[in-house]
């Protein structure tokens, strides 16, 4: 199973939004709507901040956002903030297994 | 509230076996909404699911391939309780390790996470 396809890195400044794409294929991303996103900031344990492609946990802020079209998954973080700067990693489920994504480090300037 | 609590050694020996335990509090192993999974970090292969073990009516494992020929999960209910054994481990295989309840397909609650090192 190979890992999902995440841009290394993305940026935006304070207020402005930033996407984060996530590609798979059929056998994953685009075969089942168990797209998950999470947050993880240096030396803590990742977050959970998107379930089942567009649902936010409770407690997470409604400026975390997802959708999925075919094969690609995305996050968007509107209104940027300063403590948003982290590692965001997509997952899906991928029948009787789970793949990541390699991960996207966002930087707010 | 759910918590789950990891330990195990932080070095392990190569061609030697990796065991952690993962103690489940405010849930049970053996739910019957949730399953628990492994999954491991490292800088060179970023997170990485290992496998998961489930109750419904029995016991079920799901093992990635990339380690199922090395992979153990285990549970034990008196103990309430997830063990991952990972056998003939190699430096390939140092990594932090999670274990992490799994619902609807996602990852909502992590252990603290466990530093492994595979060196002589």
């Amino acid at each position: 199973q190979s890992a999902l396809t995440q841009p290394p890195s993305a940026s935006g400044s304070l207020g402005q939004s930033v996407t984060i794409s996530c590609t798979g294929t059929n056998s994953d991303v685009g075969g089942y709507n168990f797209v998950s996103w999470y947050q993880q900031h240096p030396g803590k344990t990742p977050k959970v901040i998107i379930h089942e492609v567009n649902k936010r946990p409770s407690g997470v802020p409604d400026r975390f956002s997802g959708s999925k079209s075919g094969n690609t998954a995305a996050l968007t973080v509107s209104g940027l903030q300063a403590e948003d700067e982290a590692d965001y990693y997509c997952s899906s489920y991928a029948g009787k297994s789970f793949v990541f994504g390699t991960g996207t480090k966002v930087t707010v300037l | 509230q759910v918590l789950l609590q990891q330990s195990g050694p932080g070095l392990v020996k190569p061609s030697q076996t990796l065991s952690i335990t993962c103690v489940i509090s405010g849930d049970s192993v053996s739910s019957d909404s949730a399953g628990w999974s492994w999954i491991r970090q490292s800088s060179s292969r970023g997170l990485e699911w290992l496998g998961r073990r489930f109750y419904d009516s029995k016991w079920y494992n799901d093992y990635a391939v990339s380690v199922r020929s090395r992979i153990t999960i285990t549970s034990d209910t008196s103990r309430n309780q997830l063990s991952l054994h990972l056998k003939s481990v190699t430096p390939e295989d140092t990594a932090v390790y999670y274990c992490a309840r799994t619902r609807d397909g996602f990852f909502d609650v992590w252990g603290q996470g466990t530093l492994v090192t595979v060196s002589s």
